[in-house]
């Protein structure tokens, strides 16, 4: 089935240690996203991609950096994480932007920094 | 700044009997999409229903409905004959259609009981 996979499911790294969340697809869809959903709130987006074009939201953090090398994956980087960006983070794809097409996530990678 | 709230933290309904969501959201746009996503456990999050703001009539999803009040900003999720399996966490969504922008509510956790 086409979907909309994230690895590794769990990730555990040390305070300061660059990380790697890693986010495939094979529905072929031209936007890649990325959130981070802390406990009990909301999803927040930090960047997303229309093909190869990145779009950082303006209160996404420095230490978070993304890569697209092609259409169907997506990495995003912690560079040197904090205790603070322990959470979950998601992945979703669609075919289109501006309009109402739907989101496909992944099942998420739960991020603890130790 | 555009924001969603859901005021409802937690709920609960009996299995069979019928339960509303409420939304409510702030914008100065006029053209825009509305949505409510389901979060299992699983924490895969999946598209219950949409609704495009220019559409006065509200949409339906087999037991899923909305109650889309414009004016009032105000977006409402029904479900009917409720499951087990709609044992979730429930996100309200807004969705600028000139930049494409998701955003999510803070979310309703909703227990279906036998």
């Amino acid at each position: 089935d086409a979907m909309v996979i994230q690895n590794p499911r769990y990730q555990v790294t040390q305070f300061g240690k660059p990380v790697t969340l890693s986010c495939s697809q094979t529905l072929n869809h031209n936007v890649m996203y990325w959130y981070q959903q802390k406990s009990s709130q909301a999803p927040k987006l930090l960047f997303h991609y229309y093909d190869k074009d990145f779009n950082n939201e303006a209160d996404t953090p420095d230490n978070f950096q993304s890569r697209r090398p092609n259409t169907s994956f997506c990495f995003l980087d912690i560079r040197s994480p904090g205790l603070g960006d322990a959470a979950m983070y998601l992945c979703a794809t669609s075919r289109a932007i501006l309009t109402s097409e739907k989101l496909f996530f992944g099942s998420g990678t739960q991020l603890s920094v130790l | 700044a555009q924001t969603v709230t859901q005021s409802q933290p937690e709920m609960s309904v009996q299995e069979a009997e019928t339960v509303t969501l409420s939304c409510t959201y702030d914008t100065s746009e006029s053209n825009y999409y509305l949505f409510w996503y389901k979060q299992p456990p699983s924490r895969q999050m999946i598209l219950v229903i949409r609704q495009e703001a220019y559409k006065q009539q509200n949409a339906t999803e087999n037991r899923f409905s909305v109650n889309f009040q414009k004016a009032a900003k105000s977006f409402s999720l029904k479900i009917s004959d409720s499951q087990l399996g709609d044992t979730a966490m429930y996100f309200c969504a807004f969705k600028w259609s000139n930049t494409g922008k998701l955003i999510f509510g803070q979310g309703t956790t909703l227990q279906v009981k036998p």
